[in-house]
């Protein structure tokens, strides 16, 4: 079966710019989480979305980075006014439900870098 | 703020030898532990976990064993094959948490 699917795969941007990374989860999965790998780092968490819950946005770095969850199954992080430090690999993983960890798959990720 | 600390950033072994990655946390309220395997251009899998009930955990050539007091863990790769060559993340979590706290990850280089 496919797994998680993430678009585009490399995205290069000026700083400045808007940008949108799409995450398209394994089917079925009702819980969706966005990392951010910067380089040198561990993944950093972004934000959770389980069912029709309120999402758990306490990860976005900025009230520039938001994110939505459209039919409860692909989501879109949007990225405005691009800042050369949002220069990252954006990974997405879902899961059946959050009842282990260890069921978290994760998408290859978008290479986002900020010009 | 790293909650969860890997502070070798690679390790190099023989086609055949142990590999001991180790990873350190700082918060006490986790109470699952995992190891994640990435290679280049793919996401994160996920290889083992432990829970903090358990001191070990073994699962083929993989074997995690947890210090609770020195809050440390380590992953065993046993023997270790050039196939395991990858970036290794430790993570961490604790029951009701929404997400997972990730280490920087250690490269491992299995030499043949």
């Amino acid at each position: 079966g496919a797994g998680v699917s993430q678009s585009p795969s490399n995205k290069v941007t000026e700083k400045g710019k808007d940008v949108e990374l799409r995450c398209d989860p394994i089917s079925g999965h009702t819980a969706l989480y966005w990392y951010r790998q910067s380089l040198g780092q561990g993944l950093e968490f972004l934000i959770y979305f389980q069912g029709n819950s309120a999402p758990d946005k306490s990860g976005l770095p900025s009230d520039r980075f938001s994110a939505e969850r459209t039919g409860g199954s692909v989501s879109t992080l949007t990225i405005q006014r691009t800042q050369q430090e949002d220069s990252a690999v954006y990974l997405c993983a879902s899961s059946l439900a959050r009842t282990s960890p260890e069921t978290q798959y994760f998408g290859p990720g978008t290479r986002l870098l900020v010009l | 703020d790293q909650q969860v600390k890997q502070n070798s950033p690679s390790l190099s072994v023989q086609e055949g030898r142990i590999s001991i990655l180790n990873c350190d946390y700082t918060n006490s309220m986790f109470d699952y532990f995992l190891w994640y395997k990435k290679y280049p251009a793919e996401g994160p899998t996920f290889l083992i976990s432990i829970s903090s009930i358990k001191d070990k955990n073994e699962d083929g050539r993989f074997t995690v064993f947890l210090n609770k007091s020195a809050k440390h863990l380590s992953l065993h790769i046993v023997p270790s094959h050039p196939g395991d060559s990858a970036v290794y993340f430790c993570a961490a979590s604790w029951t009701g948490a929404n997400n997972l706290f990730f280490g920087t990850g250690t490269r491992l280089t299995v030499i043949p």
